[in-house]
């Protein structure tokens, strides 16, 4: 019931275009859902966040939908570009200890 | 946004000496932060809760008398590997949550330490 499962494992989609990463999870006490961007030998940085009272969020090309009945939420990357060649996690907050997806792997191709 | 800075960035270190890593929260005090640990192409596995006054709390599976946690300050804990072995080489990453405008705390992590035992 802890687990958040994030989906797709890897993803490559070209410059422009819109970069979708789901995530679902089964614990209706988490309240409060991160989306971290990690590069490689770095630690996970903020992107953006949402609280379950919410269904969307924007900042900048960055978006999260949030779907409260269905236990689902995602974020899209619009105007893809290659800086945002990454891994992305999602993650779920449950007394302030955060649940993490298991990441996905994205490459933005020029 | 906040900062919280990890020392050192890497350290390599032979089987069964002890490693310290640093863990401080620049602009912020933290009464908590939260140790991680990752290994390649995998996600953040949570390894402990470190609280400023008290002991830490260790999640399932992670040895306490191995990874000795110490919050000595609000803006300082460290992490030591004591008898370090090659396995537990990986990147450990620290984080705290940051209490911003309605209490949506977020967590800011460090860029890690990289830890090669040799």
């Amino acid at each position: 019931q802890q687990q958040v499962k994030q989906s797709p494992q890897s993803l490559i989609v070209q410059k422009g275009g819109i970069s979708i990463i789901n995530c679902a999870y089964e614990n209706t006490a988490f309240d409060y859902f991160p989306w971290y961007q990690q590069f490689p030998g770095k630690g996970p940085a903020l992107l953006i966040a949402i609280r379950p009272d919410v269904s969307e969020k924007k900042e900048g090309r960055f978006t999260i939908s949030f779907n409260k009945s269905a236990k689902q939420f995602s974020l899209h990357i619009m105007d893809s570009q290659p800086g945002d060649s990454a891994t992305y996690f999602c993650a779920a907050r449950s007394n302030y200890q955060l649940i993490w997806g298991a990441g996905t792997k994205l490459i933005i191709k020029p | 946004g906040a900062v919280v800075s990890q020392h050192p960035s890497w350290v390599i270190c032979k089987s069964g000496t002890s490693v310290k890593i640093e863990c401080r929260s620049l602009d912020f005090q933290a009464t908590t932060m939260f140790w991680y640990r990752q290994f390649p192409k995998q996600s953040l596995m949570l390894m402990a809760t470190s609280n400023e006054g008290s002991k830490a709390t260790y999640e399932q599976g992670v040895e306490k008398d191995k990874f000795l946690i110490n919050h000595a300050s609000l803006t300082l804990s460290t992490l030591t590997v004591t008898s370090a072995h090659p396995e537990d080489s990986s990147f450990y990453i620290c984080s705290a949550p940051y209490p911003t405008s309605g209490a949506a705390h977020e967590q800011y992590f460090g860029p890690g330490t990289r830890l090669t035992v040799t």
